[in-house]
């Protein structure tokens, strides 16, 4: 079956350092993957999107790159900062194009 | 902020009663789609409403069931609940294309005893 997974369940950075968070995927057809920050009590708030048609993509202070021939990607986040701490989810479509599959998570927990 | 809504915020049930969810879209998302978020565990999918007809559903069972209004937004309901729905419940909305990213709202938390 389809499956995004995590391979850090908890990443714990000094303030300022860079900040990499990883994410495997097993569908070889997916084409589209989201990552997704959820703070404790919020819905999950979007922070970047990729499509299969692209390696890296950039945003403010974000960066994912996506790798199709080991199926995995990363988010990216530079000077990385206390309000960044939360729990990032990387999410796609599988053979559907309507339902998105989430991984199971990765606390990312921000060091004064 | 997205523009997606929920209401309630917090709801107790107890076991064997029904409840009802609501959901409100973005202006100008006219899919809203629904997951079930246990603790410590990403999303899963529930279902997806366009146009008013459920366009796709999860590994839920037939107690969880849906509408969506012409107004787009979107109620999720839950029939003879048990301790396990007790979870996160998350509404999402998107437009028109296909694999579109989806906005999620605040999440209703559900307690069910």
């Amino acid at each position: 079956g389809e499956s995004v997974g995590l391979h850090l369940p908890t990443l714990s950075v000094q303030e300022g350092d860079n900040s990499i968070i990883n994410c495997a995927y097993s569908n070889s057809a997916s084409d589209y993957f989201i990552w997704y920050k959820q703070e404790s009590g919020k819905g999950p708030q979007f922070i970047i999107d990729i499509r299969s048609n692209m390696d890296k993509r950039q945003g403010q202070r974000v960066t994912v790159l996506l790798n199709k021939t080991v199926k995995h990607l990363s988010l990216q986040i530079a000077a990385t900062q206390p309000g960044d701490s939360a729990v990032y989810f990387c999410a796609e479509y599988g053979d559907s194009s309507y339902k998105l599959i989430f991984g199971s998570g990765t606390r990312l927990l921000v060091r004064p | 902020e997205t523009g997606v809504t929920q209401s309630p915020t917090h709801l107790i049930k107890t076991r064997g009663q029904q409840v009802t969810l609501r959901c409100s879209s973005q202006s100008g998302h006219n899919t809203v789609s629904w997951y079930q978020q246990a603790l410590g565990q990403g999303p899963q999918f529930i279902f997806q409403y366009y146009r008013e007809e459920e366009n796709g559903r999860g590994n839920f069972p037939p107690r969880f069931s849906g509408l969506q209004f012409p107004n787009y937004s979107s109620e999720l309901n839950v029939n003879a609940l048990e301790l396990d729905d007790s979870a996160l419940y998350l509404c999402a909305s998107s437009g028109l294309e296909a694999k579109e990213t989806q906005y999620f709202g605040p999440g209703t938390r559900l307690l069910v005893l």
